[in-house]
């Protein structure tokens, strides 16, 4: 199994610009989670999901669009990037309360 | 005031010594987790707990409910040890710590 799974693990926008993080999963785990990380700060949920076809806002969902078609998948959509959203993005999935963490994407806005 | 509250922030200490990571909560819980952030950023689930204590290897975590406290603690130290360490405690949604940022010498 490949575990969870992010793309890209780098990215650089411009003030504005749209992109989509991408985030699968092949545990079949029906809780998946994004959460961003900043310096100082612990890890804040953004949105989450407890199946294909729900999906809910975390503590920090402003900017942000997820969506949950299919079990295995979860993106993040950023609409209009802001320099605020410069951070390291951690997507997760869970089953029975452990949670399993992506390797993270490091994104810029400049 | 923070609903998760970990000390000591940072740590610094000797191959072989015993770690101890503190974690206190204010709020009501039904579980709570430790994690570990390696040097490269990932993030590797090591406990979940909800009472008592577990053990896995050189890592043991408590969790005392009614004082809303948890420990991790680490025996044998070791520089592949040195990772940032963090707390989350659960109920019907997960808070994460600041983290503890764990430093071991050769």
């Amino acid at each position: 199994n490949a575990g969870v799974t992010q793309t890209p693990k780098f990215q650089v926008l411009k003030t504005g610009q749209s992109m989509t993080l991408q985030c699968a999963q092949d545990m079949n785990h029906e809780y998946m989670s994004w959460y961003r990380q900043d310096p100082g700060m612990g890890l804040r949920l953004i949105h989450y999901s407890v199946g294909a076809g729900i999906t809910d806002q975390g503590e920090v969902p402003n900017g942000y669009n997820v969506s949950r078609s299919t079990t295995e998948d979860f993106p993040l959509r950023l609409l209009s990037a802001a320099p605020s959203q410069t951070s390291v993005y951690f997507c997760a999935s869970s089953y029975t309360g452990t949670q399993y963490f992506g390797p993270g994407t490091r994104l810029t806005v400049l | 005031k923070n609903e998760v509250e970990q000390s000591p922030q940072n740590l610094t200490a000797q191959e072989g010594e015993f770690i101890t990571i503190n974690c206190s909560y204010s709020v009501g819980i039904s579980a709570l987790h430790w994690l570990q952030q390696h040097p490269g950023g990932g993030i590797v689930s090591l406990f979940m707990l909800s009472s008592g204590k577990k053990k896995h290897g050189r890592l043991i975590a408590t969790i005392n409910i009614q004082e809303k406290h948890s420990s991790l603690h680490i025996t044998a130290s070791h520089p592949r040890d040195s990772a940032v360490y963090i707390c989350a405690p659960r109920d019907d949604k997960i808070i994460f710590g600041k983290g503890t940022r764990l430093h071991i010498l050769p």
